[in-house]
């Protein structure tokens, strides 16, 4: 079936302008997780969506990150007022809880450049 | 929170050689320990994963071992393979809520 995808796969925005990126979790899948990936390091938590629950936003940087899902399907992250710590690559990943699976699906993830 | 650490930071092994990577966690209700494998420029991807009932697990030429009293798991690859050369990351977590991850690995086979 269908994996995690996410859009665009590539971003260059200006200093200073919004971005929106976005995640389509695998069907079924309740949980929902952004991380994000600076070059040659690892993978930051930034925000978990699990079913109708309220959001572990514990991990966003700044007030200038928020997340929203829609149900169980759609996320998306958005940056205000980017800044050129903001360039890394943002990955999404659903999990499902169905027979007490854990794993964490990726998907490619979306290279943001801020310029 | 969660904290976890990985060492070593970067590996080189000889191609048949065996290659261990360890990590330490700090929350003793962590219970999920899964490790995943970067090559680059590609998303991570699961290669194996153990939960805190189990002291070891194995698939084909990968191992995981979890010693939940001195909170620390290790990978070990035998045999290895050029196309085990990639980053390997290991993380924690309390079921499938979010995982926290170490700092990586970046594994290099010799041939």
């Amino acid at each position: 079936g269908a994996g995690v995808s996410q859009s665009p796969s590539n971003k260059v925005t200006e200093k200073g302008k919004d971005v929106e990126l976005r995640c389509d979790p695998i069907s079924g899948h309740t949980a929902l997780y952004w991380y994000r990936q600076r070059l040659g390091q690892g993978l930051e938590f930034l925000i978990y969506f699990q079913g109708n629950s309220a959001p572990d936003k514990s991990g966003l940087p700044s007030d200038r990150f928020s997340a929203e899902r829609t149900g169980e399907s759609v996320s998306t992250l958005t940056i205000q007022r980017t800044q050129q710590e903001d360039s890394a690559v943002y990955l999404c990943a659903s999990s499902s809880r169905l027979g007490g699976g854990y794993e964490q699906y990726f998907g490619p993830g979306t290279r943001l450049t801020v310029t | 929170g969660e904290n976890v650490e990985q060492h070593p930071s970067t590996l080189s092994v000889q191609e048949g050689d065996s290659a261990v990577i360890k990590c330490t966690y700090s929350d003793s209700a962590s219970n999920y320990f899964p490790w995943y494998k970067q090559e680059l420029g590609k998303r991570p991807q699961l290669i194996i994963d153990i939960r805190s009932n189990v002291g070891e697990k194995k698939d084909q030429r990968i191992a995981v071992t979890l010693n939940k009293t001195a909170k620390h798991f290790s990978l070990h690859i035998t045999e290895t393979q050029p196309e085990d050369s990639a980053v390997y990351f290991c993380a924690a977590s309390f079921g499938n809520e979010k995982l926290t991850f170490g700092t990586g690995t970046r594994l290099t086979i010799i041939p």
